[in-house]
């Protein structure tokens, strides 16, 4: 069926260091995977997203990789800073118009 | 923040009783998709509206309906509340209809059934 399962649940990274979130999706024919940023009490924020016809994007400190082979993504955060911390969502379209979202990350930064 | 606007902010309800939640669209999209976020969880897409016609639709059951205006806001209706509808409703719009295109969240309507 159409999933979307995303990995850690939680996640501490210490300030300054790298963080990565990875999802994995179960449709090959998705082509469209956006990320989104959740704080306590407010609207998810879309961050960055990637289409299928392409690997890699950055923007800034956030990166996004692709693997369609593997039906793979993942989420990759340089330099963290504290106002990182977060949940992530990761999720990605489905054939039929669908987007299915992940379970999200929660993401501490440790000063 | 996006200019998706959703009312109202907070409701309380009785199991049993329906619910009437809306959302404005960003200028210059033309569809709207409605989540159910519950606590700690991903938001879960309920349906997508297009030209005025539903374009999609989740595992929710009948009792879930919506509507889309000429203006392109959208409202959800839930009909005979249950205690486990109790949850955070979004709304994201977007210029194109399916799930391929760029989608901004409103700030969401909190409904606690009792």
């Amino acid at each position: 069926g159409e999933n979307v399962e995303q990995h850690p649940s939680t996640l501490s990274v210490q300030e300054g260091d790298s963080a990565v979130i990875k999802c994995t999706y179960s449709d090959s024919a998705s082509n469209y995977f956006p990320w989104y940023k959740q704080e306590l009490g407010k609207r998810p924020q879309l961050i960055i997203d990637i289409r299928s016809n392409v690997g890699e994007k950055k923007d800034q400190r956030i990166a996004v990789t692709l693997n369609k082979t593997a039906k793979h993504f993942s989420l990759h955060i340089t330099e963290t800073q504290p106002e990182d911390s977060a949940v992530y969502f990761c999720a990605a379209s489905f054939r039929d118009d669908k987007i299915i979202f992940g379970k999200g990350t929660r993401l501490h930064i440790l000063p | 923040e996006t200019g998706v606007t959703q009312s109202p902010t907070h409701l309380i309800k009785t199991r049993g009783q329906q619910v009437t939640l809306r959302c404005s669209s960003q200028s210059g999209h033309n569809t709207v998709s409605w989540y159910q976020q519950a606590l700690g969880q991903g938001p879960q897409f309920i349906f997508q509206y297009y030209r005025e016609e539903e374009n999609g639709r989740g595992n929710f059951p009948p009792r879930f309906s919506g509507l889309q205006f000429p203006n392109y806001s959208s409202e959800l209706n839930v009909n005979a509340l249950e205690l486990d509808d109790s949850a955070l409703y979004l709304c994201a719009s977007s210029s194109a209809a399916g799930g391929s295109y760029e989608q901004y969240f409103g700030p969401g309507t909190r409904l606690t059934v009792t």
